[in-house]
């Protein structure tokens, strides 16, 4: 069975410090990776997605970078943060382009104060 | 640019009876469409996909779909109080590749 890790649970930062969230997938190979953000009371949207190792696209980039360094490994991360990163991160895998059922991990609570 | 409505904003309903709540999307093309739910600050998880014109039964959920009124609604049979939760539709247009565009959500409430 599948599984996906987001660690950590929750985070809070100081406007300007660094970030790094991550997530892992096991028991799929070569799944495509996501990364979702949603703010308090917003929709879910998409910020980056990725289809193979080292690759990764960027549909909304709100000042976050995205990188997959393995098969099954999405971190998201910025250097600075902004006030306006709050809110709640979801990484998510699916199967492939054509079947775009997703499976989300538990997502991190970000809190920049 | 799709944008996807979803209605009410929020349902109150008394356990055992139906459910119902809406999506409306605006890209005539969209194709492909799915209800999740969010349990209180969890991840969502997949209750129903949809991507032809009719009805999609999942357990005690079925999914509705009528792209000429561009409207997709999804029903709760016999909801339990476990149900509660936001619920989340998805579409996917045409020519969007992975892109999945959330509507705005209703929360549901299911009371004893």
């Amino acid at each position: 069975a599948q599984t996906i890790h987001q660690w950590p649970v929750a985070e809070i930062k100081a406007v300007g410090s660094p970030l790094s969230l991550g997530c892992t997938i096991k028991g799929k190979s070569s799944p495509n990776l996501y990364w979702y953000w949603q703010a308090t009371g917003g929709t879910l949207q998409q910020l980056f997605y990725s289809i193979t190792v080292g690759q990764v696209e960027s549909v909304v980039q709100l000042n976050l970078s995205a990188s997959r360094p393995k098969d099954d490994q999405f971190i998201l991360s910025t250097e600075k943060l902004l006030l306006s990163h709050s809110g709640f991160y979801l990484c998510a895998w699916s199967l492939g382009a054509s079947a775009e059922t997703l499976y989300f991990g538990s997502g991190t609570r970000l809190t920049v104060l | 640019q799709q944008k996807v409505q979803q209605s009410p904003e929020s349902l109150t309903v008394s356990e055992g009876a139906m459910a119902s709540l809406n999506c409306t999307f605006s890209d005539g093309t969209s194709n492909n469409f799915r209800w999740y739910r969010q349990h209180s600050a969890k991840g969502l998880e997949v209750l129903v996909s949809i991507f032809s014109d009719g009805e999609k039964e999942e357990g005690r959920f079925t999914a509705h779909l009528n792209r000429a009124n561009l409207h997709v609604s999804l029903h709760i049979r016999e909801p339990q109080p476990s149900d509660s939760a936001v619920y989340l539709c998805a579409v996917r247009g045409e020519n969007s590749g992975t892109y999945q565009r959330f509507g705005t959500g209703t929360k549901l409430q299911v009371v004893p």
